[in-house]
């Protein structure tokens, strides 16, 4: 079945550390995203990618990196640098690069929490 | 700023009342309006795109509408299947990404 695999599903941190977050697609989509879900709030853009080896950030970037090397493949690490890093983190991918494309099709999500 | 405003917050139907959702929206242009459905610790599934005021899409017992102003999400004789999270979001004519609203808490009793 086609679709979007995200790993770990739960992630514990202590302050300081980097993790990455993994996100792996199977439905031959050029663009991939990532977003951060917090309580009360809006899904907020974190990075996203429309093409292999490029990526741009979105509204909430600091902190956070990214890299797209494979069309499959669009990590996420969250660096020592987030200040509030414990959030629920969705991964998302979209057949078109444009703009116009609303139909974003999600994974699991991976919950980080940081102790 | 663009904007994404849902109402109520949250609602609670017992099973065969009917009720509509909101969403409000503020953009500079609309190129397109979105329904996303999220269950509990899941990812959203999409539901709907709308593009232009007067559109309306149908799928099973939802039915989503939209105006120059807002979308409305009408659940007919809703179901406990249809407990979940309703996100709306926008994509501006001057954007390239979605604009999340913060989503009606649906729960649907017995």
């Amino acid at each position: 079945d086609g679709g979007i695999t995200q790993s770990p599903k739960y992630l514990f941190r202590k302050e300081g550390q980097n993790v990455t977050l993994s996100c792996e697609q199977n439905l031959n989509h050029d663009a991939m995203y990532w977003y951060r879900q917090d309580p009360g709030q809006g899904l907020r853009l974190i990075y996203y990618s429309q093409i292999v080896n490029d990526f741009q950030k979105g509204d909430i970037a600091e902190g956070y990196s990214v890299s797209r090397e494979k069309k499959e493949s669009f990590p996420l690490t969250v660096t020592s640098a987030q200040k509030n890093p414990t959030a629920f983190y969705l991964c998302a991918s979209s057949r078109r690069t444009s703009g116009g494309t609303g139909e974003l099709f999600f994974g699991e999500g991976s919950r980080l929490t940081v102790l | 700023e663009d904007q994404v405003t849902q109402s109520p917050e949250a609602l609670r139907l017992q099973e065969g009342e009917s009720s509509s959702l909101n969403c409000s929206y503020t953009v500079s242009g609309l190129r397109g309006l979105f329904w996303y459905r999220q269950d509990p610790g899941k990812g959203p599934e999409f539901l709907f795109t709308l593009y232009s005021a007067g559109e309306e899409k149908e799928k099973e017992r939802l039915k989503a509408t939209l105006t120059k102003k807002e979308s409305f999400l009408h659940i007919t004789a809703p179901k406990p299947e249809d407990s979940a999270t309703y996100l709306c979001a926008v994509v501006p004519g001057t954007a390239s990404k979605l604009t999340f609203g913060t989503g009606t808490r649906l729960q649907v009793t017995l």
